[in-house]
C-alpha cells in the first residue's frame, strides 16, 4: 500500500495561503490523492481528490506534481476555522472494497 | 439528509460492561466503515460492510469487539467486555459506492473506567 509524509504542524497567518504538502512516492498508477480535514471534536471531512490533474473546488485546490511523487493542497485564504488536522490520504484496495486509511496529518494553525 | 447520526455522543461505562454504538448511515449509501481514533494510534479502520455485509474486518483489535448491520438504515459496533483501553472516539462513516467522498458522524466518545 502506498504511503504519505506529511509534517506534523504548519502555521498560517488569517488570510495569507496555506500550502500544505504531502509526499507520496509510491503511489500506483491508478491511485487517487484525496484531503480530508478534521476540526476538533468533529469527523473528518472530505475536502477535494485528484488523479494527475490539478483540481479546484469552493474549498481549496490541489496541485499534484508531473510525477505524481507529491501534492499540495492550497487553501487559498485561510480563516481561523481552517484550524484543523489536514490529512492526506492515497486511496487502497481492502479485498473487494476501498476505504480511506488515515496517517497522522498536518494539524494547521491559523492565527489572527 | 441530516448525515450520518451516531448515538449516544458520549458514553461512560464501567470496565467489564457492555458497551453497544450505533449508526444510521445516509440514505442510499451501500458502504459503511468503522473507525476509532486515540491519540497515540489516529484514526484506526476497525471493519467496514458493503450492502450490510462484512468486507473487512482485519482491523477489530480483539474477539471482545463486533460490529452488525442487519439492514441499510443501522449498524452496531459492540464491546463486550469493554476495557480501559477501549476509550476512543469511535466513528462511523458511509458512502455511496460510485462517490469518492466519505461522509462520517459526529463520532461517539466512549471512556471506560
Amino acid at each position: 500500500d502506498a504511503k504519505t509524509t506529511q509534517p506534523p504542524s504548519m502555521d498560517c497567518a488569517e488570510g495569507r495561503a496555506a500550502n500544505l504538502p504531502c509526499n507520496h512516492s509510491t503511489i500506483s498508477g491508478n491511485e487517487y490523492v484525496y484531503w480530508y480535514r478534521q476540526i476538533h471534536s468533529q469527523g473528518p471531512q472530505y475536502i477535494i481528490h485528484g488523479l494527475k490533474n490539478n483540481e479546484t473546488n469552493e474549498m481549496a485546490s490541489l496541485i499534484i506534481t508531473e510525477d505524481r511523487k507529491s501534492s499540495t493542497l492550497i487553501l487559498p485564504h485561510a480563516t481561523l476555522r481552517d484550524t484543523a488536522v489536514y490529512y492526506c490520504i492515497v486511496r487502497v484496495a481492502t479485498q473487494a472494497g476501498t476505504a480511506l486509511i488515515f496517517g497522522k496529518g498536518t494539524t494547521l494553525s491559523v492565527s489572527s | 439528509d441530516a448525515g450520518v447520526i451516531q448515538s449516544p455522543r458520549h458514553e461512560v461505562t464501567e470496565m467489564g460492561q457492555e458497551v453497544t454504538l450505533r449508526c444510521k448511515p445516509i440514505s442510499g449509501h451501500d458502504y459503511l466503515f468503522w473507525y476509532r481514533q486515540t491519540m497515540m494510534r489516529g484514526l484506526e479502520l476497525l471493519i467496514y460492510f458493503n450492502n450490510n455485509v462484512p468486507i473487512d474486518d482485519s482491523g477489530m483489535p480483539e474477539d471482545r469487539f463486533s460490529a452488525k448491520m442487519p439492514n441499510a438504515s443501522f449498524s452496531t459496533l459492540k464491546i463486550q467486555p469493554s476495557e480501559p483501553r477501549d476509550s476512543a472516539v469511535y466513528f462511523c462513516a458511509t458512502k455511496r459506492g460510485s462517490s469518492t467522498e466519505a461522509f462520517f458522524g459526529q463520532g461517539t466518545r466512549l471512556t471506560v473506567v
